[in-house]
């Protein structure tokens, strides 16, 4: 079976620090991995994904995470913190997804930026 | 903006109640999905409906009752309630293009916040 664990149920950063957020993921088969972000009172929005096409994933405003098989680890970075940055964030694995994706989430990291 | 659109943001019902989520994209994507999720919480699966019919359905119990009466529209009727229903449902569609295998990322609506009485 599938999972992801999300080492850290709450970072804290300074605006302008660097954001690393853990994510190792467990799968019998090639995986499809995904970082979300939720914001308060939101839904969940995709920053970015990794299926199998490079192991350093790009994703929207300035995130970005890179496959390490070895490692099984799927962490995400950003070189400098925003205050904007602050909201909920969910490491979510899936396997073949076939016609539908079942999604599992990991427990979430909560990030807080600081002055 | 969410291209997944659902309503209503907010519903308070009683516990003899019967209500209803909905849940609508214009995406063309054939796969949409209902997730709930409580306070701190990862979103947990509930219900998958793939080309329309029901695929997945996740132990839930009998008073949630889902319903998709075409590809684009997604309904959760919600009838006799528990206060520990009260959560966030999460609407959210796959499939990027029509007849194609999905890259497997969601795309989740807004959400709804369900307060059940």
């Amino acid at each position: 079976a599938q999972s992801v664990t999300q080492l850290g149920s709450h970072v804290s950063v300074s605006e302008g620090a660097l954001v690393l957020l853990r994510c190792n993921y467990s799968s019998s088969v090639p995986p499809y991995l995904f970082w979300y972000v939720q914001y308060p009172n939101q839904g969940l929005q995709l920053l970015l994904k990794y299926t199998s096409a490079a192991t350093l994933v790009k994703g929207i405003n300035g995130f970005e995470a890179e496959f390490k098989k070895s490692e099984t680890s799927f962490h995400l970075t950003k070189p400098s913190a925003h205050m904007s940055d602050a909201a909920e964030y969910f490491c979510a694995v899936s396997e073949d997804p076939g016609t539908a994706s079942k999604l599992t989430f990991g427990t979430g990291t909560r990030l807080q930026v600081t002055l | 903006d969410t291209e997944v659109t659902q309503t209503p943001k907010h519903l308070v019902m009683g516990m003899t109640n019967k209500k209803s989520l909905k849940c609508e994209q214009h995406m063309g994507h054939r796969a949409m999905y209902w997730y709930k999720q409580k306070a701190k919480k990862p979103p947990e699966l509930m219900f998958v409906y793939s080309y329309e019919k029901l695929s997945i359905n996740e132990s839930v119990p009998s008073r949630f009752s889902p319903e998709c009466p075409n590809s684009s529209l997604l309904n959760l009727h919600l009838h006799a309630l528990q206060p520990e229903d009260s959560a966030l449902y999460l609407c959210a569609s796959s499939q990027p293009h029509r007849g194609t295998k999905t890259t497997g990322e969601l795309f989740f609506g807004e959400g709804s916040r369900l307060t059940v009485l």
